[in-house]
């Protein structure tokens, strides 16, 4: 079975601080990819990030930062620095590369950035 | 990077009809294009997978009967919501993927929010 886990349903933090969204998984694939979206107000999906299991090496962009731990079945995503415009769902997702490209999605967390 | 449509962007009907909602990539061929639904402060849950030519695949609960998927094309998948009821008010979504030379790459298109009164 595929599973994946946001605990955090909501996050409010103020401008400027950092944060930190937390995705644990769970797969018996070998191997897999894991993917941050951001999902702002008007709906549509905003790919940020995809991750292949092999490939364990953190990732910056820009604010971004991603920390993938196969050791502990999690990719946690990093907001350095965080901006109003960071407002958002941000989902984790999971696919199996036995699942035909079917996506498993987290619960999701609602970040709220106030100024 | 690739792009998926969706049409109609937000519908609204009354109880009781049918709407299709397109999903087409723009710019690739997609092997396998996918469809979520997404309700209010929910996540995304996948309803079924949809290859050309062939029938699509429903996840558990989602009844086949009143989601009809057709994949005519490489490039186009539509979802029919048949006897649409107001708890099919939702957020529909549909993914184009494709497996070319070993990558994986799924696009997402922007979504139909459809109301049913």
């Amino acid at each position: 079975a595929q599973k994946v886990t946001q605990a955090q349903t909501e996050i409010s933090v103020v401008e400027k601080e950092d944060v930190t969204l937390d995705c644990v998984y769970e797969t018996r694939d070998t191997t897999y990819y894991l993917f941050w979206y951001k999902q702002p107000p008007s709906g549509e999906l905003v790919f940020l990030i995809r991750r292949n299991s092999f490939d364990e090496q953190n990732e910056i962009s820009g604010r971004y930062s991603w920390n993938f731990q196969k050791s502990t079945s999690s990719f946690n995503f990093t907001i350095t620095a965080s901006q109003v415009v960071d407002s958002a769902v941000y989902f984790c997702a999971l696919s199996g590369d036995n699942q035909g490209g079917k996506l498993i999605f987290g619960q999701g967390t609602e970040l709220s950035v106030k100024p | 990077g690739a792009v998926v449509s969706q049409h109609p962007s937000w519908v609204i009907c009354k109880s009781g009809t049918s709407v299709k909602i397109e999903c087409r990539s723009l710019d690739f061929q997609a092997t396998t294009m996918f469809w979520y639904r997404q309700f209010p402060k929910q996540s995304l849950m996948l309803m079924a997978t949809s290859n050309e030519g062939s029938k699509a695949t429903y996840e558990q609960g989602v009844e086949k009967d009143k989601f009809l998927i057709n994949h005519a094309s490489l490039t186009l998948s539509t979802l029919t919501v048949t006897s649409a009821h107001p708890e099919d008010s939702s957020f529909y979504i549909c993914s184009a993927h494709s497996r070319d030379n070993g990558r994986f790459e799924q696009f997402f298109g922007p979504g139909t929010r459809l109301t049913v009164l």
